[in-house]
């Protein structure tokens, strides 16, 4: 069974960090590219970024609105990705998720990140 | 930056058939973009229907097939159910950097 659990979500004030974990299992995690992709509530999808397989260099892409303050990386001998978010903003709160792309694609429950003074 | 229409609502009959579309204010939509069709209801994570423009998952009712119509990537669904009726998001990527977009989704309403 494939199974993606993400961790770390929580409260933080405006400004601090936070890490993100997704833990998986079940399917080609090191041949799959691990993207992050949040949920305000009562909104759409937006794709916050991903990295890619150590076949592509690990390489990694970010949504415009997350440049430079976060960053993904995964570790293939753990099949966990995560999602390192700095300065974060209020508009920043939503419920994450993690995602997995290798041909098809899988999904986790999500973690609510809420930011908030 | 590439802004995804879709449709904000459609309404179909049971049984009958409806096509949600999602386009890019860039130019035409291809299977070099690999673009992804999502379901979700309310209080669940999304999942996963079509990948790479046609391909359905394993759990993918074939009711459901994917495919690219006048520039735009397409989802068909043809003999709708009451299950059906949910929020439906199309995904896809930038050729060269890889950066994805998602369309604002679809509300599905079966009645």
């Amino acid at each position: 069974e494939v199974q993606l659990v993400e961790s770390g979500g929580g409260l933080v004030q405006p400004g601090g960090s936070l890490k993100l974990s997704c833990a998986t299992s079940g399917f080609a995690f090191s041949g799959s590219g691990m993207h992050w992709v949040r949920q305000a509530s009562g909104k759409g999808l937006e794709w916050v970024g991903r990295v890619n397989t150590k076949t592509y260099n690990y390489a990694t892409a970010y949504a415009a609105s997350v440049r430079g303050r976060f960053t993904i990386s995964r570790d293939d001998s753990e099949n966990t990705a995560y999602l390192h978010m700095n300065v974060l903003k209020t508009e920043d709160t939503a419920v994450y998720y993690c995602m997995g792309i290798g041909g098809s694609s899988y999904w986790g429950r999500g973690t609510l990140v809420t930011v908030s003074s | 930056q590439s802004v995804v229409t879709q449709e904000p609502s459609l309404t179909v009959s049971p049984g009958g058939t409806v096509t949600l579309t999602c386009g890019s204010s860039t130019g035409a939509v291809t299977s070099d973009h690999y673009p992804y069709w999502f379901q979700q209801k309310p209080g669940q994570a999304p999942r996963t229907l079509i990948f790479d423009t046609n391909h359905r998952h394993s759990w993918t009712p074939a009711r459901f097939s994917g495919s690219l119509l006048g520039g735009k990537a397409a989802l068909t669904l043809s003999g709708a159910q009451p299950e059906d009726e949910a929020d439906y998001f199309c995904l896809f990527f930038s050729i060269n950097i890889g950066e994805g977009f998602f369309g604002g989704g679809t509300k599905l309403t079966v009645l």
